[in-house]
This record gives C-alpha cells, structure tokens and sequence, in this order.
C-alpha cells in the first residue's frame, strides 16, 4: 500500500522557536494533504487541507499565520509551527488520499514538545 | 459541517465477549465511514470501512453496520482478545472529492484477561 512518512517523528523545542514538520508520500503523488492535530487523549482535530500550488484552507479557529503550510511538490507538505508555545505541544499527524478512491493513508505523526 | 458522536467514550470487556461502539453523523451527505484504531503514539490504522451504499460489512471478527436513515453505524467485534485494546475511532468522510475526515472523539476499549 501506499506509504506516508513524516520527519521527525519527535522535537522538542523552546518556546517563541519555530519548528518545520515534513509529511512525504513516498510511491505516490499526493495533490491534497491533511493536517491533524491530536491532543492527549483526545481525537483527531483537522487544522488544515494543504493543496499542491496554491493555498492550504485551514479549518475555523486554526490560525493560519502561526500555522504555515506550504505544499510545493505533489508529494511534499510542510508544517511550520511558527512562535511556539506549550500549549502547541502536540502529536500531529499528516494524511494524504490514495489513487482508489476512499484510501487514505497517515502519516506515523510527530510529537511535538515545546518548553 | 458535518459531526461525529461516539459512544461510549469508555468500554471494558472479558476477553471473548463482544464490544460495540456506536456512532452518528450529522451531515447526510457523508458517504463513507472508516473505523480506526490507534495505539499510543502511533497513527490510526484502519480496521473497516463501510461506503453509504451498503448496510453491513464483515472482516472475521469485525463488523461494520450503517443505517443512513438514522445516520448511525456502529463496530462490532467479537471475541475479543487483550490485543484488541486500544483506541477506536469512527469517522465520516463528506460526499464528492473533499476527501476529509470528521472524528468520533474515540473509544478507549480494554480488554480484560
């Protein structure tokens, strides 16, 4: 099956630091990514949806300027966790749809810790 | 949009009973719904899914039922065994080429020995 990888699988950070989180399709072209963020114990929060070429649409209450996302090849999305803070410490994870409609495949997560 | 409700938020089961987690949906567009389960700090694995066009799918121990009159499906599993703990998670995904996913607030299911 299709593979998604994201790099790193951790990070710990200070905070007012900013922290880049890559989600790769690794056998497959990949024009919409998702970005999720899972707190603990808790379910998956949809932040954003990352399109290749143009604007990520984020999801109501996610801030799109301490959130960048920028896709800028079919197989390749970025996160970037701009001035963070402990309260942005969080598991987040990446998801991209397959080629059979349906499929969709995630990413192994990043935890992010920030101090 | 669309919301997802899961219940129950807890379940304790004997190993070999059967466990079922019920979910609803709001949007009555959503057209196909995937159950996940995720184990700490790792990411969700889909377990079964179900498209709107078909009441019932089984894969061994597990099932998936869906009744779009009510907007309700649910997971059923069946002799369960301690490796079936974990979280589960149900989720609806919208109709056309959206391709997003809304989740259940999950299920932590234990399985006792």
């Amino acid at each position: 099956g299709a593979v998604v990888s994201q790099h790193p699988s951790w990070v710990i950070c200070k905070s007012g630091t900013s922290v880049k989180i890559e989600c790769r399709s690794l056998d497959f072209q990949a024009t919409t990514m998702f970005w999720y963020r899972q707190f603990p114990k808790q379910s998956l929060m949809l932040m954003a949806t990352s399109n290749e070429g143009s604007k990520a649409t984020y999801e109501q209450g996610v801030e799109k300027d301490k959130f960048l996302i920028n896709h800028a090849s079919l197989t390749l999305s970025t996160l970037t966790v701009t001035s963070a803070h402990p309260e942005d410490s969080s598991f987040y994870i990446c998801s991209a749809p397959g080629q059979v409609i349906y499929e969709q495949y995630f990413g192994p997560g990043t935890r992010l810790t920030v101090t | 949009g669309e919301n997802v409700e899961q219940h129950p938020s807890t379940l304790s089961v004997q190993e070999g009973d059967s466990a079922v987690i019920k979910c609803t949906y709001s949007d009555s567009a959503s057209n196909y719904f995937p159950w996940y389960k995720q184990e700490l700090g790792k990411r969700p694995q889909l377990i079964i899914d179900i498209r709107s066009n078909v009441g019932e799918k089984k894969d061994q121990r597990i099932a998936v039922t869906l009744n779009k009159t009510a907007k309700h499906f649910s997971l059923h599993i069946t002799e369960t065994q301690p490796e079936d703990s974990a979280v589960y998670f149900c989720a609806s995904q919208g109709g056309g080429s959206n391709y997003k996913l809304t989740f259940g607030k999950g299920t932590l299911l234990t399985v006792n020995p």
